[in-house]
């Protein structure tokens, strides 16, 4: 089946740092990736869509400028957070949509811990 | 707008016994996709069906099975004579063509 790679899986950061989380569409290219976040026992929220080549369509209530999306590449995109807080440490997960097959494929997802 | 309703938090079963995970779902389109994914402790979500609006046929693959009743805005999911490696978080959600509405998901325990 389709695969999707998001590394890192886990990273611990200082406060005010970046974090920059990849997400890599194996064998497939994909036009369209998603990246959620999720908090201990619930559900995935929607932070925002990637679209190659041209900007991230982003939720309402999400930071542009604290999360950046860059999908430079059919089968890349990236999330950056950008002068992450402890408030961000959070589980985020990333999907690609498969457009011939219409599903999205996930990620493993990245645990992100801010001291 | 799109809403998902597992009214089901948490399922814990003893080995062999079946399970079934209840979806009902609110859309304004005549045209849509209903999935389930599976989030083991891992955490990565395994994708396991995808059904569009106009199938309504039931599906059955290995020990899964899937009810589609659109009359009641429905997709249930069943495991039959369920496993310890069924314990997981399942998740249930609606699209159209771009952006998935996630239920709150149902936990299930399966013990030995």
């Amino acid at each position: 089946g389709a695969v999707v790679s998001q590394h890192p899986s886990w990273v611990i950061c200082k406060s005010g740092t970046s974090v920059k989380i990849e997400c890599r569409s194996l064998d497939f290219q994909a036009t369209t990736m998603f990246w959620y976040r999720q908090f201990p026992k619930q559900s995935l929220m929607l932070m925002a869509t990637s679209n190659e080549g041209s900007k991230a369509t982003y939720e309402q209530g999400v930071e542009k400028d604290k999360f950046l999306i860059n999908h430079a590449s059919l089968t890349l995109s990236t999330l950056t957070v950008t002068s992450a807080h402890p408030e961000d440490s959070s589980f985020y997960i990333c999907s690609a949509r498969s457009v011939a097959k219409n599903i999205q494929y996930f990620g493993a997802g990245t645990r992100l811990s801010v001291l | 707008a799109q809403k998902v309703t597992q009214a089901q938090t948490e399922i814990s079963v003893v080995e062999k016994e079946d399970v079934t995970l209840d979806c009902v779902y609110e859309t304004r389109d005549t045209t849509y996709y209903l999935f389930w994914y599976k989030q083991p402790p891992s955490g990565e979500l395994v994708f396991l069906i995808r059904r569009n609006s106009f199938d309504e046929q039931n599906e059955i693959s290995g020990r899964y099975s899937w009810n589609f009743q659109k009359s009641t805005s429905s997709f249930n999911f069943t495991i039959t004579a369920s496993q310890v490696v069924d314990s997981a978080v399942y998740f249930c959600a609606l699209g159209g063509d771009y952006k998935l509405s996630f239920g709150a998901g149902t936990t299930v325990t399966v013990r030995a």
